[in-house]
């Protein structure tokens, strides 16, 4: 397996716009989680789909921010509009099962709202 | 939700010296206690963990040891060399049925050769 596979890398884009992050997991496995890293806030989980199901949204900043995983090989993270605090690097990441949590991840996506 | 924090937030050691980063936690039913390592640029990458089961845990330079009475858990790094340099974050886990990933604060190390 490729292993956890994010697009686009880099995104720069002007505010208001809208915005869609794609994350592919690692096949087979069940969890599938969105981060936000900023210097300030550090790594903030923003969401976790269990087995393509919405878990915990709680850590989703705003209604801004929506996330869907339409199948068990593909999520987006969308922005609409997007604003220059949404700067930051969104990784996702996905994990096995709940006996095998090691979590893997994406190299990221460094978002760019000017 | 947990409460999880790191101390030292920054740590500069000279190398060959050793590092000791402590993860505090809020729920006393969590269970599983890993550590991260982010190197600057990349991804969290998991580096050890521990079960609430066992008290220590060790891999070559790295250890992790858990006081549960106490919420907390370490990692201590021995014989520190400049590749060890990177963000460390601790992510203890609750026991809800679900794997709820939440990362502690992170701690800064830098090993100065």
């Amino acid at each position: 397996d490729a292993g956890v596979i994010q697009s686009p890398r880099h995104e720069v884009t002007e505010m208001g716009q809208e915005v869609t992050l794609r994350c592919k997991p690692i096949s087979g496995h069940d969890y599938l989680f969105w981060y936000r890293q900023t210097m300030m806030r550090g790594l903030e989980l923003l969401i976790y789909f269990n087995n393509n199901v919405p878990i915990d949204d709680s850590g989703m900043p705003e209604d801004r921010f929506s996330a869907k995983m339409p199948n068990a090989s593909f999520s987006t993270l969308k922005i609409q509009p997007s604003e220059p605090r949404d700067s930051a690097v969104y990784f996702c990441a996905s994990s096995l099962n709940s006996d095998n949590t090691e979590a893997f991840f994406g190299q990221g996506t460094r978002l760019t709202v000017v | 939700g947990e409460n999880v924090e790191q101390h030292p937030s920054t740590l500069s050691v000279q190398e060959g010296d050793s590092a000791v980063i402590k993860c505090t936690y809020s729920d006393s039913a969590s269970n599983y206690f890993p550590w991260y390592k982010q190197e600057l640029g990349k991804r969290p990458q998991l580096i050890i963990d521990i079960r609430s089961n066992v008290g220590e845990k060790k891999d070559q330079r790295i250890a992790v040891t858990l006081n549960k009475t106490a919420k907390h858990f370490s990692l201590h790094i021995t014989e520190t060399q400049p590749e060890d340099s990177a963000v460390y974050f601790c992510a203890p886990e609750g026991n809800t049925g679900f794997q709820k990933l939440v990362f502690g604060t992170g701690t800064r190390l830098l090993v100065s050769p």
